[in-house]
């Protein structure tokens, strides 16, 4: 398996442009997880999904920030407008609970850049 | 509410001695507890994880952590460190309906020659 897939890997947008973040999860999981991580908050879960229905999204920092799973193997992550408070690492993971626990996989990450 | 608390948030040791990175838990139920571990610039990677099965949890590269639930604890131990042990470590909770995961604040762990 190729494990979580995130596109792009990097990503430099200037203010107020539009940003969409893309993730593929492991086949066959049926959670989808989209994390935040800065230096100044660590690592913050933004939304899950639960079999492409939005579970929890509190974590969502605001109206500008929303989330789509269209189907089992895509998800995106969109930033509109965007600001430069926005720059950090975005990851995605996913994972299929079973035996009371829940063991994510994470994709390798897009650093986003909002000059 | 669940949380975790890394007790470092650095710790240095030098190649081939022990690693501690300690770790303490508060949970109202029996835990699902893990530890993560990210390479800079890289995703986040599952070294091991403890679901209310043996206490004594080995993971992958020699790493190990003990649930200890008298001391609400979960240390990372690792007999000998090695230069790409070198990366930040979190302790990670699942919450109580164990969808969620609570990640604590991470320690950076460096090894010198």
């Amino acid at each position: 398996d190729a494990g979580v897939i995130q596109s792009p890997r990097h990503e430099v947008t200037e203010m107020g442009q539009e940003v969409t973040l893309r993730c593929k999860p492991i086949s066959g999981h049926d959670y989808l997880f989209w994390y935040r991580q800065t230096m100044m908050r660590g690592l913050e879960l933004l939304i899950y999904f639960n079999n492409n229905v939005p579970i929890d999204d509190s974590g969502m920092p605001e109206d500008r920030f929303s989330a789509k799973m269209p189907n089992a193997s895509f998800s995106t992550l969109k930033i509109q407008p965007s600001e430069p408070r926005d720059s950090a690492v975005y990851f995605c993971a996913s994972s299929l609970v079973r035996e009371g626990y829940n063991e994510q996989f994470f994709g390798p990450g897009t650093r986003l850049t909002v000059l | 509410a669940q949380s975790v608390t890394q007790l470092d948030s650095h710790v240095s040791v030098s190649e081939g001695t022990p690693v501690l990175l300690r770790c303490n838990y508060s949970s109202s139920y029996s835990p699902s507890l893990f530890w993560y571990v990210q390479h800079p610039n890289k995703g986040l990677q599952l070294l091991l994880k403890y679901t209310s099965a043996a206490t004594l949890v080995k993971g992958i590269n020699g790493f190990e952590a003990e649930f200890k639930k008298s001391e609400t604890s979960f240390h990372l131990t690792k007999p000998s460190a090695h230069m790409s042990d070198a990366a930040e470590y979190f302790c990670v909770v699942s919450d109580a309906g164990f969808q969620k995961l609570v990640f604590g604040t991470g320690t950076r762990l460096l090894v010198s020659p």
